[in-house]
């Protein structure tokens, strides 16, 4: 099986601007969770989807929003770039509702100028 | 709320020798735990977890955790450390939050392997 891919890998924006990642999960898993990594915060947790619906959130502003297709799929978005949110954005996928072990994608490096 | 402690931010340790890097957690409940390894530039591979049953877990290269709950602790150990072990380790805790996936991490420990 295919593991979680994310794309693109790297990606450089400038503040203000707004950005979209998106994370393709393992085949069958429902389920899509997002989590920032920085130096200085270390890795934190975004928000999770489950069925195309955003079912656990973090402790994040509004500009940080995610979606999830019927596929599973899912994107993230971050509007209003600021430098802070430069960081490596990682996507894991897991099985289904309850509790299960999440698997991570490789990332993508965000960097705002 | 949950939380995670990783005491010791960077470990050195020689090829060969045993290694034990410690993870302390906080959580109102039965607590799930892992512990993930992330190499540079990469994503996180899952080395063990617990659930429930046996406290003694087993994990990928060798490695293996044990959980003790009355010292709320989840600490991972292997018996001989190679080379390629040399990377960055993060402890996490989950659990059935109304239904949903969402792990805590602690603050990760740097593993430096001297040849």
């Amino acid at each position: 099986k295919a593991g979680v891919t994310q794309t693109p890998r790297y990606l450089i924006k400038t503040r203000g601007q707004q950005v979209t990642l998106s994370c393709s999960p393992i085949s069958g898993h429902r389920s899509v969770s997002w989590y920032q990594q920085t130096p200085g915060q270390g890795l934190q947790f975004l928000f999770e989807y489950f069925s195309e619906t955003q079912r656990n959130k973090g402790n994040f502003p509004g500009r940080f929003s995610g979606r999830q297709f019927s596929n599973s799929r899912s994107e993230m978005n971050v509007s209003t770039l600021e430098l802070g949110d430069s960081a490596l954005y990682l996507c894991a996928s897991s099985l289904q509702g309850g509790y299960n072990e999440q698997f991570f994608g490789p990332g993508t490096r965000l960097t705002v100028l | 709320a949950q939380s995670v402690t990783q005491p010791d931010i960077h470990i050195t340790v020689s090829e060969g020798a045993s290694l034990e890097l410690r993870c302390n957690y906080s959580y109102g409940a039965t607590p799930y735990l892992f512990w993930y390894v992330q190499s540079p530039g990469q994503g996180l591979q899952l080395l063990l977890k617990y659930f429930s049953g046996d406290t003694l877990v087993q994990g990928i290269k060798g490695f293996e955790a044990e959980f003790k709950r009355s010292q709320s602790s989840f600490n991972l150990r292997k018996p001989s450390v190679h080379w390629s072990d040399a990377a960055e380790y993060f402890c996490a805790v989950g659990g059935d939050t109304g239904g949903g996936n969402k792990l805590t991490f602690g603050t990760g420990t740097q593993l430096k392997v001297e040849l």
